[in-house]
């Protein structure tokens, strides 16, 4: 059964980096999966696809700041220079025959 | 510009019927995979349906029975229709395009209550 797994929460300081990660089931490592930020109160908004290679393309409008990268099965989003604005929640997601979501991080800029 | 715009949300008794339209600009909807997508109070990103550029269709097990997702080539719009509704199907339905789901709507509100 392809699940994807995410930590509940992280935390890292305004102006430090932080790293998310995202883990696809046993036999699903190949998989590409994409990343989506929501805002409180706002609806997702996507921000880039990440390939089993580490290869990874952004959506219109992300700041450099946010990149993509690969190990295995785990798929990783990188948030540098964090933001108050960067306070979200953050889901993976893949696609089997429809979309797959994990169950999102909710990151806290302290 | 590429946008989609979901309406027709609203307040319906359970058991009631409602049908949620996403009207596209900027592409066509029939050349392209479309997605439902719902968040309930507090919960996370669930899917609820899928149409194919094909026509295929897939339902999550949850409202399989009691969903139609489909299609107006003509006005470029997405359609959910929602029967049997159940207080469970309270939530905020966004539709998306792509299988990465670039581009999202900004919600419409279905609540189900008496």
């Amino acid at each position: 059964q392809l699940v994807l797994t995410q930590s509940p929460s992280a935390s890292a300081s305004l102006g430090a980096s932080v790293k998310l990660t995202c883990t696809l089931s046993s036999g699903h490592s190949s998989y590409a999966i994409a990343w989506h930020q929501q805002q409180p109160e706002k609806g997702p908004r996507y921000l880039m696809k990440v390939n089993s290679d580490g290869s990874h393309s952004k959506g219109d409008g992300i700041p450099d700041r946010f990149s993509g990268s690969s190990s295995g099965a785990e798929r990783y989003l990188t948030i540098s220079s964090l933001q108050s604005e960067d306070e979200a929640d953050y889901y993976c997601q893949t696609w089997g025959t429809g979309p797959v979501f994990g169950g999102g991080t909710k990151l806290t800029v302290l | 510009e590429v946008q989609l715009v979901e309406s027709g949300g609203g307040l319906i008794q359970p058991g009631g019927s409602l049908r949620v339209s996403c009207a596209a600009s900027g592409f066509t909807v029939s050349t392209n995979y479309m997605s439902w997508v719902r968040q309930a109070p507090g919960k996370g990103l669930e899917w609820v349906s899928v149409i194919y550029s094909g026509g295929s269709t897939y339902y999550a097990d949850s409202v399989k029975g009691r969903f139609t997702i489909s299609r107006d080539n003509l006005k470029n719009t997405l359609y959910l229709q929602m029967n049997s509704l159940r207080a469970e199907d309270t939530a905020v339905y966004y539709c998306a395009r792509d299988y990465v789901l670039g581009v999202w709507g900004q919600g419409t509100t279905v609540t189900v209550s008496s």
